[in-house]
């Protein structure tokens, strides 16, 4: 099974900070990576398919690059509905696999 | 409007068993990838199990042999029969689709239902 390591597992920020948070995959997965939003008692929600593409009604601040293993997500001015917990989730193969979270906090 | 529903969770004793269903409007099940998350209480987002079109399925690691994915096509209803459960499958289990026509992954999901293994 491909394992994603997500860092940082957590960090605290200010609004209008810009935001990174990276994914590793233990494999090559070219570039079949998204990333999800979470907020508490909510469902995940979709931000980013295959690496670098916004979904539809995702604010323009939410980015993703990267192929291969390294992948990353960047928020360019944090706002304060963004506080949330952040997944990436590889799908290039049967089994899904999500990494382990990043929740951001308010500093 | 895509809607899933889930339904079937509750407390349920070790070595139990449980059927999960999840009710999909808006899309015909059998045509899409769905797909069963869950996420144990304060911990994060597990993919526990997925059912393609063409009926292939797969299982994590940590349910193999234990859980099974099915779907009723007459029903768009997809199912996730839980056996031999342990206090480990506590989660919120969430049912997932994905648009594979659109490209997208598990983009649209449930509201999620608790299941609660304990004595």
């Amino acid at each position: 099974a491909i394992q994603m390591t997500q860092s940082p597992s957590s960090l605290s920020a200010s609004v209008g900070d810009r935001v990174t948070i990276t994914c590793r995959a233990s494999q090559g997965i070219r570039n079949d990576l998204a990333w999800y939003q979470q907020k508490p008692g909510k469902a995940p929600k979709l931000l980013i398919y295959a690496a670098s593409s916004l979904q539809s009604g995702v604010p323009s601040r939410f980015s993703g690059s990267g192929s291969g293993t390294d992948f990353t997500l960047t928020i360019s001015s944090l706002q304060p509905e963004d506080f949330a917990t952040y997944y990436c989730l590889q799908d290039h193969n049967y089994s899904l696999s999500f990494g382990g979270g990043t929740k951001v906090e308010f500093k | 409007e895509v809607q899933l529903v889930e339904s079937g969770g509750g407390l349920i004793q070790p070595g139990g068993s449980l059927r999960l269903s999840c009710a999909a409007t808006g899309f015909t099940v059998s045509s899409n990838y769905m797909s069963w998350v869950r996420q144990a209480p304060g911990r994060g987002l597990e993919w526990v199990s997925g059912i393609y079109s063409g009926g292939i399925t797969d299982y994590a690691d940590s349910v193999e042999g234990r859980f099974t994915i099915s779907r009723d096509n007459s029903k768009d209803t997809l199912y996730l029969q839980m056996d031999s459960l342990g206090a480990e499958d506590t989660a919120v289990y969430y049912c997932a689709r994905a648009d594979i026509v659109a490209g997208l992954p598990l983009v649209n999901w449930g509201q999620g239902t608790l299941v609660t293994v304990s004595s």
